[in-house]
């Protein structure tokens, strides 16, 4: 199972928005809409950010959305703040019943 | 509080094995699915497995690159996960992190992480 394809790195200024995208196949992101979003500090473990494709948890900004189109999965952060300035992996759940992980996006607020 | 917290990482030679614990607290554990997943040295995250809930047959799913080395199991009594490795290889060195599955509690995803622990594989 391949993991995910992400940009490596995408940066913005405060304010602006930014999209990630993450690119899978029929037999993953394609297949579900189970596809999940996670931020990662330095030296801290993941957050959950948005599930089920475009679903926010409870306590996670607004700023944050999600959408699907075929195979692709997209993160937005909207309003860009310096907190934002973290990794982000996507997630797919797979037909081969796995989960496969993105290969992550460094997100730089300038 | 939800919480989750890993423990049993440490270093190891090449060829041994370690059993991690992830014990749980502040939620009906045997409920959950449980997952394992690891993050080698400035890498991305990579998912170990999982195991099903008693209500779902309490079965594990493995990714290829554990699957045969690699053993999942619980104690619903003592709300605890366990990964058991064994024949273990340098590159299985990385942090370990135990999350739960939060489709019972209607979110389908990693929904609660613990704190990970390092594993060192060398000799």
């Amino acid at each position: 199972q391949s993991a995910l394809t992400q940009p490596a790195s995408v940066s913005g200024s405060p304010g602006q928005s930014i999209t990630i995208s993450c690119t899978g196949t029929s037999s993953d992101v394609g297949s579900y809409n189970l596809v999940s979003w996670y931020q990662q500090h330095p030296g801290k473990a993941p957050k959950l950010m948005i599930y089920e494709g475009s679903k926010r948890p409870s306590g996670v900004s607004n700023r944050f959305s999600g959408s699907k189109s075929a195979n692709t999965a997209s993160l937005t952060i909207s309003g860009l703040q310096a907190e934002d300035e973290a990794d982000y992996f996507c997630c797919s759940f797979t037909r081969s019943t796995t989960y496969v992980f993105g290969t992550g996006t460094k997100v730089t607020v300038l | 509080e939800v919480q989750l917290v890993e423990s049993g990482g440490g270093l190891v030679q090449p060829g041994r094995s370690l059993r991690l614990s992830c014990t749980a607290s502040g939620f009906t554990f045997g409920d959950y699915e449980m997952t394992w997943f690891r993050q080698g040295p400035g890498k991305g995250l990579e998912w170990v497995g999982f195991i099903r809930s008693k209500t779902y047959g309490g079965t594990p799913e493995y990714a290829a690159s554990v699957k045969g080395r690699f053993t999942i199991s619980r104690d619903d009594s003592e709300s605890i996960a366990y990964l058991q490795m064994n024949s273990l290889q340098t590159e299985d060195t990385a942090v370990y992190y135990c999350a739960r599955v939060g489709k019972v509690a209607g979110v389908d995803a990693f929904d609660i992480w613990g704190q990970g622990t390092m594993v060192t594989v060398s000799s």
